[in-house]
Parts: structure tokens; sequence; C-alpha cells
């Protein structure tokens, strides 16, 4: 059965630092790896990464894929209050019929 | 370009009723999916839409949940009859991804679910 694990679960922080959530997973037939944000319901796209080693950036935000110890970190710089969300990483698998396994999420909270 | 829509945006049941919800993806998304979102926990796919036909449905409950997209447009999920434990986000999403790609999944605003 297909597992993304996610850490840690919750994170409380100030304004300003930077934080590194990560996502570990373990996959058949792995496609790509996709970090959303979930504000109130409706995740919306972050990232995906498909190749090792290669970083992705917006903003204040990062990502790298590690395809050889199977984790994925999402960096971000400087956080402010709008940054505090849940965090869900996703991991596309199979071939032809792309599905997506979802781990658990960071819940991320900026303080003033 | 117009979102993902869903509706009803909130819906409170008791337990036995019967429930739809609705799903109109972005326009010319191939593929439309179906997530159950229990509080405290990430997305699980219930089931996934190749234009109208199914191509997962592997982890939905069929003694009580269907689904069907027949047009390979809007799609419902329908939970009858419903138990305390299907309280959850329904969230619907749609991609442009064909067979054999990988593609982004743009979500919608999903359904929260209350059963009594």
């Amino acid at each position: 059965e297909d597992k993304v694990v996610q850490s840690p679960l919750s994170l409380v922080v100030h304004e300003g630092d930077t934080v590194t959530l990560n996502c570990s997973y373990e996959v058949t037939n792995f496609r790509s790896l996709l970090w959303y944000k979930q504000e109130k319901k409706a995740p919306t796209f972050l990232f995906m990464l498909t190749s090792s080693g290669i970083e992705k950036k917006s903003g204040r935000l990062s990502s790298i894929l590690d395809k050889k110890e199977l984790f994925s970190i999402l960096n971000i710089t400087a956080t402010q209050t709008g940054d505090s969300a849940i965090y869900l990483c996703a991991v596309g698998s199979n071939f032809g019929n792309e599905k997506l396994t979802f781990g658990t999420g960071t819940r991320l909270t900026i303080i003033p | 370009e117009a979102g993902v829509a869903q509706s009803p945006r909130y819906k409170i049941i008791e337990k036995r009723q019967s429930v739809a919800f609705w799903c109109n993806p972005i326009s010319g998304h191939a593929t439309l999916y179906w997530y159950q979102q229990i509080l405290g926990q990430g997305p699980k796919l219930l089931i996934q839409f190749q234009n109208n036909g199914v191509v997962d449905d592997s982890q939905l409950p069929k003694d009580r949940f269907s689904a069907e997209r027949l047009k390979g447009v809007d799609s419902t999920l329908k939970i009858q009859p419903a138990k305390l434990e299907d309280s959850a986000v329904y969230l619907c999403a749609s991609s442009l991804s064909r067979s054999g790609s990988i593609g982004e999944q743009f979500f919608g605003p999903g359904t929260r679910l209350t059963v009594l």
C-alpha cells in the first residue's frame, strides 16, 4: 500500500522565521511529488517535482526531491502570517492512471 | 479560467439519509477525482474518472457510495445511506492529464458533510 508520511504534524513559529517541512514516501511506480497549501478547504498547488536534486522555487518557497532517499522538503523563508495553513504532500503513482496519495499534512502557524 | 465548481458547500443530514454532491470540472479537463477528507487527515481518493469511464474506484465503499460522470463533464457523488463516519469534506478535483501523462490537479472548494 502506498504511504506518505509528513513531519512535523504541527509547527508554530514567529513571523520572519524559516521553516522546513518534511515528506517521506513509499510508493510503487513513483511518478511525481506535489506540494499543496490548504487554508480553508480547497488545496492549492505549490510545486510538482519529478527529478532528484533540482530545486523548484517560487518567491519565499522552495522544494527539492531526493528519489534515492525517498523524501522531499518544503522550505519557507521569512515567514508571514499569511503562510499559516496546512501543507499537504502528495505522491503521484501508476503509469497511465495517475493517482495521488496524500500525507496527513503539516499544520503551520505563524505568530505575528 | 473558471475553477472547479462544487455544490452544495455545506450539508447536514441524519444517519441513514441519502445525500448527493455535484462537481463541474474545469472545461477541457479529462480527468475528474472525488476525495474524502476527514478532519485531521489528508484527502483520500474515492474514485477517478477518465472522461466518463472509471479508472480507479478501489477505495470507494461501494455498498453505500456511488458516482457517475455520464457525459464526461460534470459528476455526482451519492451516499445512501449515510453513516456517522461519513462526516468529512468531499473534494472534487480535475486535471488536464490523459493516460500516461503527469498533471497537476485543481481542487474545488469542497462540500462539508455533517452526519448526525
